[in-house]
């Protein structure tokens, strides 16, 4: 069974920065590729990032491309996120997502990140 | 970036009711269509894959139908568990989009 733990959110400023970590079980981490998905108090879902299995490819939402960069270390069954420069509107629920079977999502039990001065 | 349209964005229903959600993309698909379920404070259930495969352990009465750009979800006869929040989300693809949501709630 695939599980995803999320961690790391927390309150910090704007123009700080922060990195998420998510472990992931249960499936062969290295065959498959990992999502970052965001969703806004009381708000829809919005797609972040993602990253190929084997770390060669990674994708960015524009809103978050040139500060956020994604990473993941097959050796540990993790995947980051490290984000930079954050601003009011970064803070939600981060999620990790696992992209299986039919491209579709199974996904963590997600972190909540807030930015406020 | 491929836009993906549902209706409504919420509808109230009563247990026993057949609920139908909709979902339109900005452009042909083919079947790289998902459904997800989502409780508050809880994260997304996948329901339906591919557009019409249902999920292991998700039960009978959720099914999914389309292909290019139209699809829907029905749920027959509607349960008390049933009332969240339905997304749509293209797969074929990058970005992944999202629908805007559909929120099922008690009438």
């Amino acid at each position: 069974e695939v599980q995803l733990v999320e961690s790391g959110g927390v309150v910090v400023q704007p123009g700080e920065s922060l990195r998420l970590s998510c472990a992931a079980s249960g499936f062969t981490f290295h065959s498959y590729t990992m999502h970052w998905v965001r969703q806004p108090p009381g708000k829809g879902l919005e797609w972040v990032s993602l990253i190929s299995g084997d770390g060669s490819t990674a994708d960015y939402a524009d809103s978050v491309k040139g500060r956020f960069t994604i990473s993941r270390d097959n050796n540990k069954n993790s995947l980051y996120l490290q984000m930079n420069s954050l601003r009011t509107g970064d803070t939600a629920f981060y999620y990790c997502a696992h992209e299986g079977s039919g491209y579709a999502f199974t996904w963590g039990q997600g972190t909540l990140v807030t930015v406020s001065s | 970036d491929i836009q993906m349209t549902q209706s409504p964005s919420s509808l109230s229903a009563s247990v026993g009711d057949r609920v139908t959600i909709t979902c339109r993309a900005s452009q042909t698909i083919i079947t790289y269509l998902n459904w997800y379920q989502q409780k508050p404070g809880k994260a997304p259930d996948l329901l339906i894959y591919g557009a019409s495969s249902l999920q292991s352990g998700v039960p009978s009465r959720f099914s999914g139908s389309g292909s290019g750009t139209d699809f829907t979800l029905t749920i027959i006869s509607l349960q008390p568990e049933d009332f969240a929040t339905y997304y749509c989300q293209q797969s074929f693809y990058s970005p992944r989009t999202f629908g805007q949501g559909t929120r099922v709630d008690i009438k």
